[in-house]
Order: structure tokens, then sequence, then C-alpha cells
């Protein structure tokens, strides 16, 4: 069964670094978004993409944070200057229009970033 | 503030009885309500999608949606120790855009 995938699984920084969280989302799958649960909170949206734009982003998404669909597979997230509150698991989620019914976004395993 | 919300448990139920899971949300012009499966440490794993009101069943999983209420249940029937979990209540407003999560129901079946 198809899945979406993330790497790494578990990224550690020093404060101030930059990082880059990469995901390969469904392979039928045209929308893509970003997720990220801090420990014991709730899952919060950060952005979403469509045809190679940002079709949404939440207020969390500062100037920080970029997205970009470098090739036809991989979708990254990068936060440009990482700060101890990004400490967070980090998903991605994708979905299709030929999926059941509008929206039913598929997660990755997640990437657990620690910002020291 | 639109709000997705649900008791955080823990809900204990028996192995085999039903677990009733619930959910309301703020937002009266959401459109798509779904449910997440999540085990400690891992992502949320889809379980049931519901776009209409009345019942959808799949399984031993039973979603239910009052929009007029502004409320989403979920029965899981027959339950089994592996459904111990934290059930994730979303909810979206348009067709593709974002979900909002509530911050979810902790479910543990005791044997």
């Amino acid at each position: 069964e198809p899945e979406v995938t993330q790497t790494p699984s578990h990224q550690v920084t020093q404060m101030g670094q930059e990082v880059i969280l990469r995901c390969v989302p469904i392979s039928n799958h045209l929308y893509f978004y970003w997720y990220r649960q801090i420990l014991g909170q709730k899952v919060e949206f950060l952005v979403s993409f469509y045809n190679n734009e940002i079709s949404e982003k939440s207020e969390i998404f500062d100037d920080q944070f970029s997205v970009e669909r470098p090739d036809g597979s991989n979708f990254t997230l990068k936060i440009r200057s990482t700060k101890l509150e990004d400490s967070a698991m980090y998903f991605c989620a994708s979905s299709s229009p030929l999926a059941g019914g509008p929206n039913e976004q598929f997660f990755g395993p997640g990437t657990r970033l620690t910002v020291l | 503030q639109k709000e997705v919300e649900q008791n955080s448990g823990p809900l204990s139920v028996p192995e085999g009885a039903i677990a009733s899971l619930n959910c309301t949300y703020s937002d009266r012009v959401s459109q798509s309500f779904f449910w997440y499966r999540q085990y400690s440490g891992k992502s949320p794993e889809l379980i049931m999608s519901i776009y209409s009101n009345g019942d959808k069943e799949d399984g031993r999983f039973t979603a239910q949606l009052n929009k007029a209420s502004q409320y989403v249940s979920l029965l899981i029937r027959d339950s089994q120790p592996s459904d111990s979990a934290t059930y994730l209540c979303a909810v979206s407003g348009d067709s593709w855009g974002k979900l909002q999560f509530g911050a979810g129901t902790q479910v543990v079946v005791t044997p």
C-alpha cells in the first residue's frame, strides 16, 4: 500500500541552525501539507501546497519557514534559523482528488526535531 | 477562534465493549470530518471520514455526524486491546484545505 515517507526520523540541531525536513508524498497525490505536534499538544497545521505554490499557511508558518517541491517526488520543509520552541514532531501529509472523498489526508511517520 | 473539542479521557473500556467518543466543532461552515488514531509516538492514521449527516460504518467503526448540533462521534464496537490509542477528531472547512485537530481522547481497552 502506498505511503508517505519522511526523513530523517530524528534530527537534532543547535539553536540558530538551518534544518531541512524531507517528505516523499504518495505518488499520485497532488496536495501536500506540513503539520507539527509539540509533545503533549494538538496536531497543528503549518502549510498546504498545491500546483507548486502555497495554498494556505498558518500564523506559525512565519518567514523562518519555507517549503519546496524540488523535483517530482520530494516535498521539503526548511526552517532557516531554528529556535528552542521549534522542537516538535513534524508530519508531512498528502491527499488526492482521486481518493474516496475530499481531503482525506494521509500522514507520514514524522520527523522528531530537537533543538538544543 | 475556531475550535475542535474532545474529552481528553482516558476512556477506559472493557474488552469487547463499545467505546463512544465525542467531538464538537465551532465553525459552522466545516464540511469534512475525520477520525484519526494515534498510537503513542506515532503519526495520525486515518480510520474514518464523514461528510454528510447520519451514520457511516466501516468494520467495527461507526462515525456519526450532526451538522445542526456541530457534533461528530465515533463508536468502536467489540473493542480490542489493540484499539488502545488516542483518537483525534479533525475538521476541514473546505475541500482541500487544512485539518483542524482536537486534542484527542485517550482510549484504554482493558482485558
